[in-house]
């Protein structure tokens, strides 16, 4: 059975540090997708991630992928108040049809 | 403007009725999905198509049905078989051309009492 964790499940951290949010799963995929929601709010993506060794940047966030090591990482660069949200990462798999396994998110808390 | 609408943004129902969520895509894509989730959980899979007139069991398929007669169009019925239906449902599409990526609603949240 696919599984996609995540850790930590919480993380409460102040304005200006930096961080790392691990996504480790169970089975062989290319392929891993970050996505950012914020309360009450529907999923919106972040990052693609779709070969080893990919990398991607986006402001304070930079997601990365080692399929060799089933593991990808979402780091956080001096972190502002905007960025408190559940991040969920996400590995497709594949058996006839495409489907999505999604880890059980990191809810993440900056404080001022 | 592409995207996907699902309507209505909220529902209330009572226990016993059968209720439909609808999903609308106009960005082509040929896979669409149907995801639960409830209060400070994951997402988990109900139904998805992979193409027209063909949909398969996601991981907690009890109590749902879907259709899928249109290529922008999966709706789902949440039946009274299903026990604990209150939750917010997102509908997700994806296409080879955009490696895959999901784009989601903006999800409809059922309130059953």
């Amino acid at each position: 059975e696919l599984k996609v964790e995540q850790n930590p499940l919480f993380l409460s951290m102040q304005e200006g540090k930096n961080y790392t949010i691990y996504c480790n799963y169970s089975t062989t995929s290319d392929r891993l997708y970050w996505y950012r929601q914020d309360p009450g709010k529907s999923l919106e993506s972040l990052f693609v991630l779709l070969s080893n060794g990919a990398v991607k940047q986006e402001g304070r966030l930079m997601a990365s992928l080692d399929t060799k090591a089933r593991l990808s990482t979402l780091h956080i660069t001096a972190a502002v108040h905007d960025l408190s949200a559940t991040y969920f990462c996400a590995v497709d798999s594949y058996s006839g049809t495409y489907k999505y396994i999604f880890g059980t998110g990191t809810r993440l808390k900056v404080l001022a | 403007d592409g995207g996907i609408t699902q309507s209505p943004k909220y529902l209330f129902r009572k226990e016993g009725q059968n209720v439909t969520l609808s999903c609308e895509q106009n960005l082509n894509h040929d896979a669409m999905y149907w995801y639960r989730q409830d209060p400070g959980q994951g997402l988990r899979l109900i139904y998805y198509s992979q193409i027209v007139n063909d949909f398969q069991k996601g991981d907690i398929a009890e109590g749902y049905s879907v259709s899928r007669e249109k290529k922008e169009s999966f709706p789902l019925t949440v039946t009274s078989a299903q026990k604990n239906p209150t939750a917010f449902y997102l509908c997700a599409s994806s296409s080879p051309g955009t490696g895959y990526e999901q784009y989601f609603g903006p999800g409809t949240r059922l309130t059953v009492t």
